[in-house]
């Protein structure tokens, strides 16, 4: 079993549908983040938890919100969806010592219509 | 602020040749590095890291990066390269008050011809 997991792995909504993402992880990290990847862009830090009481906007948060229900869980949310929203959209885990370094889950691809 | 440019968004080499991607970075303090690995429809694997002990720093697959201050840069090379190798390449940079935040250059897509 995968160590950080995102469902659903694909889905394709219409404008305007609320639409939630969801990430678990079985790594123990304290810290979760969630990245959008469009083509030619990289990757983009939307939203980022330090801890579970913890919660900071990233470069591109405008548009999207997020919850931590526990350590272990953290979900980003599309209250309104738009088709600029249309990317694969990653959720990351760090131990938080270290070098910072960053675990992915597989990804979620997103389509609006 | 911090911030990473990936010379080339696509790069085609042949098999057994070698492959060099370029990543040059923006730091105020000394930075983490690292390289990323995207295989298709997968998520980001890391391939190698420089956390300011050795320059030379040697990862998973015979892929290694040389970190140099003077030019600010991180490249990636592998002396061989093999078809497994084709794949989308990051480059990412953490460090100081962006500590656990990396930011990462906008990807180099390798192809491998036989």
């Amino acid at each position: 079993d995968a160590d950080v997991t995102q469902t659903p792995r694909n889905r394709i909504t219409k404008t305007g549908k609320r639409i939630m993402l969801e990430c678990s992880q079985t790594k123990g990290h304290d810290r979760m983040y969630w990245y959008r990847q469009d083509p030619g862009l990289g990757l983009q830090l939307i939203y980022y938890s330090f801890d579970v009481k913890d919660i900071n906007k990233g470069e591109i948060s405008d548009g999207y919100s997020v919850s931590r229900q526990a350590q272990a869980k953290f979900s980003l949310s599309l209250e309104s969806a738009i088709p600029n929203q249309t990317a694969l959209y990653f959720c990351a885990t760090s131990s938080g010592s270290g070098t910072g370094e960053l675990f992915f889950g597989e990804g979620s691809r997103l389509t609006v219509l | 602020a911090q911030s990473v440019t990936q010379l080339g968004s696509h790069v085609s080499v042949s098999e057994g040749a070698l492959v060099l991607l370029r990543c040059n970075y923006s730091s105020s303090v000394p930075p983490y590095l690292f390289w990323y690995v995207q295989y298709p429809n997968q998520g980001l694997q890391l391939l190698l890291k420089y956390t300011s002990a050795a320059t030379l720093v040697k990862g998973i697959n015979g892929f290694e990066a040389e970190f140099k201050k003077s030019e600010t840069s991180f490249h990636l090379t592998k002396p061989s390269a093999h078809m497994s190798d084709a794949a989308e390449y990051f480059c990412a940079v953490s460090g100081g008050t962006s500590y656990g935040k990396l930011t990462f250059g906008q990807g180099t897509i390798l192809t491998v011809h036989p």
